[in-house]
Formats: C-alpha cells, sequence, structure tokens
C-alpha cells in the first residue's frame, strides 16, 4: 500500500500570501489530521476530519483551516502568512482511532 | 488535561550502548501509547506501540513497556547503532476523555556516536 502523500514539498510564501497544502492518505483511510512542527514548539495539533466533518480542532487562529473531500484526501490553508507560519506541516492518516500513519510533511518557509 | 512528559535531550551514545528514553504520561483512563522515530528531513514513523497496561510494544530492537502504575512507557534498545540517530517522540491519544487527539512530547534527540 502507498503511504501518506503530501504535496508540494518544500515551500517558499511572501508574508500576507495564502498557502494551500495537500495529503492523499493511506487507502482506506478515512480520518486526516494536521499538525505543526516548529523547532520552539514541537509538534502542535492543528485538526482532524473524518468523512469530510472536522472532528478535533487544536488552539490555532482562524486564518489555518481545512476541508476534506469524499475521497479522504485533504486540504488545509493558511491565509494572510506571517513569519512565525514557516513550519513543517505533517500530516497523518488513520484508519481507527488509534494508530497514525504519517506523510513526509511539507516545509514552508515565510518570508 | 492529557500531557505526555520526556526526557530532554540530547542524548549522546556510543555505538552498541543500552539506550533507555523515559516517557510519563498523565491521563484519565487506559490511552494508548506511542513512540514515534522521526530522521532529518522526514515525517514521523511509527516505531512501536502498546494498547494496554503491561502490554510490551517492540520493532526494530526497540522496545517499551505500558506501565499504569508508574504512568510510564520508557523506550530502550540493548545495543544502539548509527543508524538510531534520529528524534524520538512518545504520544498518547485516547483515554476517558474521549479524544483522538494525539498528544506528542517535546522529542528526545538521539546521536550515536561510531
Amino acid at each position: 500500500k502507498a503511504g501518506v502523500t503530501q504535496t508540494p514539498r518544500y515551500l517558499i510564501k511572501t508574508r500576507g500570501q495564502q498557502v494551500t497544502l495537500s495529503c492523499s492518505p493511506i487507502s482506506g483511510h478515512r480520518s486526516v489530521s494536521w499538525y505543526q512542527q516548529t523547532p520552539g514548539q514541537g509538534l502542535q495539533f492543528l485538526f482532524e476530519y473524518f468523512s469530510e466533518t472536522q472532528r478535533n480542532k487544536g488552539n490555532f487562529p482562524g486564518r489555518f483551516s481545512g476541508r476534506q473531500f469524499s475521497n479522504s484526501r485533504s486540504e488545509m490553508n493558511v491565509s494572510t502568512l506571517e513569519l512565525g507560519d514557516s513550519a513543517l506541516y505533517l500530516c497523518a492518516s488513520s484508519y481507527s482511532q488509534e494508530t497514525q500513519y504519517f506523510g513526509p510533511g511539507t516545509r514552508l518557509l515565510v518570508l | 488535561g492529557n500531557s505526555v512528559t520526556q526526557m530532554e535531550g540530547p542524548v549522546t551514545l556510543s555505538e552498541e550502548a543500552f539506550l533507555t528514553i523515559n516517557c510519563t504520561y498523565t491521563a484519565t483512563g487506559y490511552p494508548s501509547l506511542f513512540w514515534y522515530v522521526q530522521y532529518p528531513g522526514e515525517g514521523l514513523q511509527l516505531l512501536l506501540k502498546a494498547t494496554k497496561a503491561d502490554d510490551k510494544g517492540s520493532n526494530k530492537g526497540f522496545e517499551a513497556t505500558y506501565r499504569k502504575e508508574t504512568t510510564s512507557f520508557h523506550l530502550e534498545k540493548g545495543s544502539v547503532q548509527v543508524s538510531d540517530s534520529a528524534v524520538y517522540f512518545c504520544a498518547l491519544s485516547g483515554g476517558t476523555s474521549g479524544t483522538y487527539k494525539y498528544i506528542f512530547g517535546t522529542g528526545t534527540r538521539l546521536k550515536v556516536l561510531a
């Protein structure tokens, strides 16, 4: 089975722009979660989608949003980018409510 | 709320040394516990897991036992290799809070010297 894929792998944006990241889960997995990883804050949970519905949400501002499509693929969007949004964004998929399998991440640099 | 505490790194060991990375948790009920590993420039890979008290997870020579009485899930390996150099994350999910949201520790960087 193919693993979790994320596109793009690297991205450079400037402050004020917006960005959309994509995640394709493992086939058959219906849950997709997103995380932000930074050296200062570590791994922080953004949100989780299951069957196109947001099921859990972390403590991030409304500039961070996401959605899930009927084929379980998910996108996350960050509007009005700030320098502090520079991070590795990780997507994880799961079949059951236990084990998550992570993608390689998208590294976002905001200039 | 739920939380995970990991030992501070970095941990530097010589090849073939014994490894222990401490992890303790706070949660109500019986969460599932995980160890993930992250190699440079990559995402997280599941290393091992345990879903109930006294379960032992093991993989690639790494082991961890779910200790309910001490709320711990310490990672051990008898003989580390240079290729084990990475960042290790302890995590939990579930418990009586009912949340599926993963809680991660801060990560422990391991460096193994030849």
